[in-house]
């Protein structure tokens, strides 16, 4: 147990709807990261949050937002959903600013647009 | 721009005899590379990794990674497997001055299968 929860575990939708992913890091960690994983585009980075604010970017869609809050928790949204939106999405927590201290994953919660 | 190539997507071993999971990856810098696990239903595990320290890199659970620049090359290997072993392994590159900001990108993985 990496001490990174994430809710729901599994979530199954419509298109066009929109659903807010909730992430809890790990007790003293600021760094929270969203990724994104599909069977075409793999593993990919969404997001970054430190300690409230946006640290960096990554392959993130405009129809999705992030936002960290001042209890470290951090949610995911993602609207006008389409299709190839299904993936597992996963939150890390780290306890540095930099990603290249160890990332603790969560389990993820799969998403599954109709 | 930085990437990273795992040369197997599925790589199917006996216990008891050893492992190689071989990646390739490409930086315009010095990069610090992972290998991460995961299995089935669960988050990834950090295994290791190599930031321009000792380029043998040792882990955990017996696996270990060798960073070799002339050949970009950052195999991940142990001696003899474990049925646990079964998973999806990840290798993943950080390129703290390239355009990912520093962040993580991942490989595809490569799926382990132990056989008893």
């Amino acid at each position: 147990d990496s001490g990174v929860t994430q809710t729901p575990k599994h979530l199954i939708t419509a298109t066009g709807q929109r659903v807010t992913l909730r992430c809890s890091p790990r007790s003293g960690d600021l760094s929270v990261y969203w990724y994104q994983q599909s069977l075409d585009q793999g593993l990919q980075f969404l997001i970054q949050y430190y300690n409230g604010e946006e640290r960096a970017k990554g392959n993130i869609l405009e129809r999705f937002s992030a936002q960290q809050f001042p209890d470290l928790h951090s949610e995911l949204n993602l609207s006008s959903l389409e299709l190839g939106d299904s993936a597992l999405y996963f939150c890390a927590s780290s306890s540095s600013g930099t990603p290249f201290n160890e990332q603790f994953f969560g389990p993820g919660t799969r998403l599954t647009v109709l | 721009a930085q990437s990273v190539t795992q040369l197997d997507s599925h790589v199917s071993v006996s216990e008891g005899t050893p492992v190689l999971l071989r990646c390739n990856y490409s930086s315009s810098y010095s990069p610090s590379l992972f290998w991460y696990v995961q299995h089935p239903n669960k988050g990834l595990q950090l295994l290791l990794k190599y930031t321009s320290a000792a380029t043998l890199v040792k882990g955990i659970n017996g696996f270990e990674a060798e960073f070799k620049k002339s050949e970009t090359s950052f195999h991940l290997t142990k001696p003899s497997a474990h049925m646990s072993d079964a998973a999806e392994y990840f290798c993943v590159v950080s390129d703290r001055y390239g355009g990912s900001q520093g962040n993580l990108i991942f490989g595809k993985g490569t799926k382990l299968s132990v056989k008893p």
